[in-house]
C-alpha cells in the first residue's frame, strides 16, 4: 500500500531534549516537507527536500534540521525542543515533477508533540 | 505567491450542494488550483486540481471563472462525514501554502 508513515505518533518531552520524528515514503517520491499545523494557523512549511540531499526551508524553519540521506526517508529534527514547538506535525511526498501541474501531495497520519 | 482568502467555517445540511469560494486575486499565469480536504487528526488528503474553466470528478466539481481570480469548490448532496477544513491552495509544482482552510460542518 502506497503511503506516508511517521514515528512516533505521539511524544511527550521536556524542553532541550533532543528528539527525532521519522519519516518514511514507499512511492518512490522525489519531493518530500514538513509542516507543523496549529490551532488557527493552518498547516505552515518547516522543511522540504526536491531530491536526495538537497534540502531547503520553508515558512518557519528555526529551532529543526532536516536531513535526506536517502530517497525513501525525510527526519525531523529537533535538537532543543522548546514548548513553542508542541504542534502536530505532518511529514508529506509528492512525485515532485518540475513543470507539473498534477503535483498531489501525500500526508502521513501526524505526529503529535507536546514539549513540557 | 498567490494568497487565497476563504470563509473560515461553513454550516449545511446533509443532501445539499456545499459551494466553498475561494479568492487569489494575484494568483499567476502558470499557476494551479488545488483543494485538499482535512479530517480531524488525519493529514489532508487530495480533492481536485484544476487551471481554468470547469473540472470534475468523483468526489467533487471545481469552477474556474476566466479571470481565474476565485475558484469554487462544489461538493454535491454532502453527508456527515464530508464535515472536515478544506484548503483552497494556489501555485505550480510544490510552491503552494496552505492557509487556515474553511472548516465545513455538516448536520443531520
Amino acid at each position: 500500500e502506497a503511503q506516508v508513515t511517521q514515528n512516533p505518533r505521539y511524544l511527550i518531552t521536556v524542553t532541550g531534549k533532543k528528539l527525532t520524528v521519522t519519516c518514511s515514503q514507499n512511492m518512490n517520491h522525489e519531493y518530500m516537507s514538513w509542516y507543523r499545523q496549529d490551532p488557527g494557523l493552518g498547516l505552515r512549511q518547516i522543511y522540504y527536500s526536491m531530491n536526495v540531499e538537497v534540502t531547503d526551508k520553508g515558512d518557519v524553519p528555526e529551532g529543526y534540521k532536516v536531513s535526506r540521506k536517502e530517497k525513501r526517508n525525510f527526519p525531523l529534527i529537533l535538537e532543543s525542543p522548546s514548548p513553542n514547538q508542541t504542534s502536530l506535525y505532518f511529514c508529506a511526498s509528492s512525485l515532485g515533477l518540475a513543470g507539473g501541474s498534477t503535483d498531489t501531495q501525500y500526508f502521513g497520519p501526524g505526529t503529535r508533540l507536546t514539549v513540557l | 505567491l498567490a494568497k487565497t482568502t476563504q470563509p473560515i467555517s461553513m454550516d449545511s445540511y446533509e443532501g445539499q450542494e456545499v459551494n466553498i469560494t475561494c479568492s487569489h486575486n494575484n494568483i499567476a499565469t502558470n499557476d494551479y488550483i488545488t483543494w485538499y480536504q482535512q479530517f480531524p487528526s488525519q493529514g489532508p488528503r487530495f480533492i481536485i486540481q484544476g487551471y481554468k474553466t470547469k473540472v470534475t470528478n468523483e468526489v467533487a466539481s471545481l469552477f474556474i471563472p476566466a479571470d481565474r481570480k476565485s475558484s469554487t469548490l462544489s461538493l454535491p448532496r454532502v453527508s456527515l462525514s464530508d464535515t472536515a477544513v478544506y484548503y483552497c491552495l494556489v501555485g505550480l509544482d510544490n510552491d503552494m501554502r496552505f492557509g487556515a482552510g474553511t472548516r465545513l460542518t455538516v448536520k443531520p
